[in-house]
């Protein structure tokens, strides 16, 4: 069975400053990993995947992840945090085949002005 | 990127009543489709799994007479919450892949829908 969890419920840093929202992942094969952001009564917005190749994928409005198989963790990041990512973001991992996502509980991200 | 697009965004009705939900996949034919219920503050839990022509496959522990799913054609799933009571009100958002492209495809959500039973 695919599981992925986000330790976190909620993570808060400065305007400016480095973000990191942590996930890790559980899965039997290759891992399909993915980042979704959502916003207030909102559906979810695609950020990035893993799928293969380098280890460090870039993504929708200066995200990053990294994945690491040792840590079977794959951590979302961002260099320099804006109040405007303040919003829920979740981790989450699909089977191969046209399967449906499982998702982590959530991190909500609230970056200060 | 691919749109799904969900209506209505938000719904308000009587107990007792039903409310149908429409997830529209716009630009690409989606042969399943996903039904997801968030409460709040929670994650998103996958309650069943809609086959275009055929039965949906509903999750443990959802009612599949109480949530039917019709996905009558290529680009149209609908959920429909049959006799609501306020424990329906969710949060209920549906998704759907570009068939073809297997695991390497991101899913695209709707908007969602807010259904409140009062």
């Amino acid at each position: 069975a695919q599981s992925v969890a986000q330790p976190e419920d909620q993570v808060n840093v400065a305007e400016g400053n480095p973000l990191t929202v942590k996930c890790t992942y559980s899965v039997s094969g290759n891992p399909y990993l993915f980042w979704y952001v959502q916003y207030p009564n909102r559906g979810l917005q695609f950020l990035l995947k893993y799928i293969t190749g380098d280890n460090l994928v870039k993504g929708s409005y200066g995200f990053e992840a990294e994945f690491n198989k040792s840590q079977t963790s794959f951590h979302l990041k961002k260099p320099s945090a804006l109040v405007s990512d303040s919003a829920l973001y979740f981790c989450a991992v699909r089977a191969p085949g046209n399967t449906p996502l499982v998702f982590g509980k959530g991190t909500r991200l609230s970056v200060i002005a | 990127g691919a749109v799904v697009s969900q209506h209505p965004s938000r719904v308000i009705c009587k107990s007792g009543t039903s409310v149908k939900i429409e997830c529209r996949s716009l630009d690409f034919q989606a042969t399943t489709m996903f039904w997801y219920r968030q409460f709040p503050k929670q994650s998103l839990m996958l309650m069943a799994t809609s086959n275009e022509g055929s039965k949906a496959t509903y999750e443990q522990g959802v009612e599949k007479d109480k949530f039917l799913i019709n996905h009558a054609s290529l680009t149209l799933s609908t959920l429909t919450v049959t006799s609501a009571h306020p424990e329906d009100s969710s949060f209920y958002i549906c998704s759907a892949s570009i068939p073809g492209q297997g695991t390497n495809t991101e899913a695209f959500f709707g908007q969602g829908t807010r259904l409140t039973v009062v």
